[in-house]
């Protein structure tokens, strides 16, 4: 079964930083870019990063560029998500996401990130 | 990036069908043939409904189609069935980078 499940959510102060994983099962990881989409609570989902398959290229959004680092370990079909000097605005549930045609066709269950003093 | 537009609400009655609007620009939509539909019941992850403007993925119903003209796609839900209630998003490649819509809320009358 082709499934992902994220890990490493929870509560962390406003400047503080968070690390959240990914891991992926059921089908060849390295053969595929991945991505993280997260979703403020009842809010719209918002593309967060990509990463391609040989983890060689790196995409982010502005909103996150320079204090979020995508990574990916092909050798324990992981991806991660280093989150630094976050903001309020960053509370959300993290979805990481499998791509195949510029899609995203797999996704995890989300892992709750909440920033607050 | 700003998010695609999408109108807030759709609704209509079983068997029925509805359109979703989707509107981007030329940097988005209007580039690429890269749109995407997500449709999301509540509390449970988005679930991909078309992918490359008009294309389904197996095991997605032929009651959902997809397209597109200019700057702005849309889906289109015929039939519509209770189980059809759900928010949806679209999505558009733009460029090494992807912007999602506002969602739509569809309900089932």
């Amino acid at each position: 079964e082709v499934q992902l499940v994220e890990s490493g959510g929870g509560v962390v102060q406003p400047g503080g930083s968070l690390r959240l994983s990914c891991a992926a099962s059921g089908f060849t990881f390295d053969d595929y870019a991945m991505h993280w989409v997260r979703q403020a609570p009842g809010k719209g989902l918002e593309w967060v990063s990509l990463i391609s398959g040989d983890g060689g290229s790196t995409y982010y959004a502005d909103s996150v560029k320079g204090r979020f680092t995508i990574s990916r370990d092909n050798s324990k079909n992981s991806l991660y998500l280093q989150m630094n000097s976050l903001r309020t605005e960053d509370t959300a549930l993290y979805y990481c996401a499998k791509e195949i045609h510029e899609a995203f066709d797999i996704w995890g269950q989300g892992t709750m990130v909440t920033v607050s003093s | 990036q700003s998010a695609l537009t999408q109108p807030a609400s759709v609704s209509g009655s079983p068997g029925q069908s509805i359109t979703i609007s989707c509107t981007g620009t030329s940097s988005d939509v209007g580039s690429y043939n890269l749109v995407s539909w997500y449709q999301q019941h509540p509390g449970k992850a988005p679930k991909l409904m078309i992918y490359e403007v008009s294309k389904r993925p197996s095991g997605v119903s032929n009651r959902f189609s997809g397209s597109k003209s200019g700057n702005t796609a849309s889906l289109t839900i015929s039939g519509l069935q209770a189980e059809d209630e759900a928010d949806y998003y679209c999505c558009s490649y733009a460029g090494s980078s992807y912007v999602f819509g506002t969602g739509t809320k569809v309900t089932v009358l």
